[in-house]
């Protein structure tokens, strides 16, 4: 079946270093990528998303390349900010047929200290 | 403010009671999803209607039952509560019958005492 995989956390990192949280998928078809992100005491939010192979998803800094030869979504970030710790959430979503509800990782948690 | 309301923020309860749980998805919105999230499960997809009908289930306990109005609105209905069932709960909707870019309201924290 369609699954995500994260890596593990918790990622702790200092300020303005460089950011990178993996994910691989395994999907039958052509999924659309999605990530998440979880601020301390709130729901998700969407970070940013990609619809097809080598699209690119940015926003705040953040970014992350559909990868369809890897089956990967990394996302990443040039310099992390301590605003940015939270719970990072890779998801997908089919773009067909009848279970297109999105399959979740498991979240990587990201401390950034001063 | 996501535009998804989530009432009540916090219930705290006994074991073996009932809750409902309320959630109105923001404007324009015909999905709405409800999801548990715990410490040792992550985030959990429950059930997921679309303008009144269900939709998708997930890992969803038949203790618990939902239903979307036709107002839109949603409720979650959880019964004989286990101190398991300590966890936050999300809704979250979309214009769309599926897929990603989901609003999340900022959940309902349950607490089974």
């Amino acid at each position: 079946g369609n699954s995500v995989t994260q890596m593990e956390g918790p990622v702790t990192l200092s300020e303005e270093a460089f950011l990178t949280i993996n994910c691989t998928y395994t999907a039958t078809g052509y999924p659309s990528l999605f990530w998440y992100v979880q601020y301390p005491g709130e729901g998700l939010q969407l970070l940013l998303k990609a619809t097809k192979a080598d699209d690119k998803g940015s926003n705040k800094g953040f970014e992350a390349t559909y990868r369809k030869e890897t089956t990967s979504f990394h996302l990443e970030k040039g310099s992390v900010q301590v605003s940015d710790s939270a719970v990072y959430f890779c998801a997908l979503s089919m773009n067909a047929g009848n279970n297109r509800k999105l399959i979740w990782g498991l979240g990587t948690s990201l401390a950034v200290n001063p | 403010d996501s535009g998804v309301t989530q009432t009540p923020k916090h219930l705290i309860t006994a074991t073996g009671q009932r809750v409902t749980l309320r959630c109105s998805p923001r404007s324009g919105d015909l999905s709405v999803y409800w999801y548990q999230q715990s410490l040792d499960q992550g985030l959990q997809f429950l059930i997921q209607y679309y303008n009144g009908e269900e939709r998708a289930k997930g890992n969803i306990l038949e203790r618990f039952s939902a239903q979307q109005f036709p107002d839109l609105h949603s409720e979650l209905n959880l019964s004989s509560l286990e101190l398991g069932d300590s966890a936050l709960y999300f809704c979250a909707s979309s214009v769309t019958e599926w897929g990603g870019g989901y609003t999340f309201g900022s959940g309902t924290r349950l607490t089974v005492v």
